[in-house]
């Protein structure tokens, strides 16, 4: 398996533009996570989906983020209108539930700068 | 409830030396305590992980220490290597009903040759 693959790795956009980042989760993971990560913030998880359900979204920051999963291989977190401090780097991750707790698998994440 | 509260927030360790990462939490839910490792450009990775019914593991130079009635755990990397210079987090999760992932703020070590 390839592992959580995000794109695009970089974007750079104007403030007022739509961002849209998306995520392909490892097959056969029934978790996804969107985090947000800042130096002044550090991980901040802004929502995450079960079997394509959100589950929790009380991490998004405002009206102007919303994230999809409209199925198990693809997620989406969109940020209209953006602004300048939304500049951070967004990280997607997957995992599977089981008997125990298993390990959550990063992606290499988008870093967004909104100018 | 929901915190996990990690220290220090940035730590310089001569090579060969012992690094020691603190956690602490609230939530009595919470099952499952793995430490992240992160590289500068990449995400997050799992270095080790612990459940609250043993209170130590250790894989190679890496240990977590485990003290349930504290509610804290810590990272104690032996013989740390500038190779390990990295950005840790603590994280913290449950079994059921409270999957999401739990971070710490991180802690920037940097080992010295």
């Amino acid at each position: 398996d390839a592992g959580v693959i995000q794109s695009p790795r970089h974007e750079v956009t104007e403030m007022g533009q739509e961002v849209t980042l998306r995520c392909k989760p490892i097959s056969g993971h029934d978790y996804l996570f969107w985090y947000r990560q800042t130096m002044m913030r550090g991980l901040e998880l802004l929502i995450y989906f079960n079997n394509n359900v959100p589950i929790d979204d009380s991490g998004m920051p405002e009206d102007r983020f919303s994230a999809k999963m409209p199925n198990a291989s693809f997620s989406t977190l969109k940020i209209q209108p953006s602004e300048p401090r939304d500049s951070a780097v967004y990280f997607c991750a997957s995992r599977k539930t089981g008997a125990v707790n298993t390990e959550a698998f990063f992606g290499q994440g988008t870093r967004l700068t909104v100018v | 409830q929901q915190q996990v509260k990690q220290s220090p927030q940035s730590l310089i360790v001569q090579k060969g030396g012992i690094s020691i990462i603190n956690c602490a939490y609230e939530n009595t839910a919470f099952d499952y305590f793995p430490w992240y490792q992160q590289f500068p450009g990449k995400g997050p990775a799992l270095l080790i992980a612990i459940r609250p019914d043993v209170s130590e593991k250790k894989e190679g130079r890496f240990t977590i220490s485990f003290n349930k009635s504290a509610k804290q755990f810590s990272l104690h990397i032996m013989d740390s290597q500038p190779g390990d210079s990295a950005t840790y987090f603590c994280a913290a999760s449950g079994d059921t009903g409270f999957q999401k992932l739990v971070f710490g703020t991180g802690t920037r070590l940097l080992v010295s040759p």
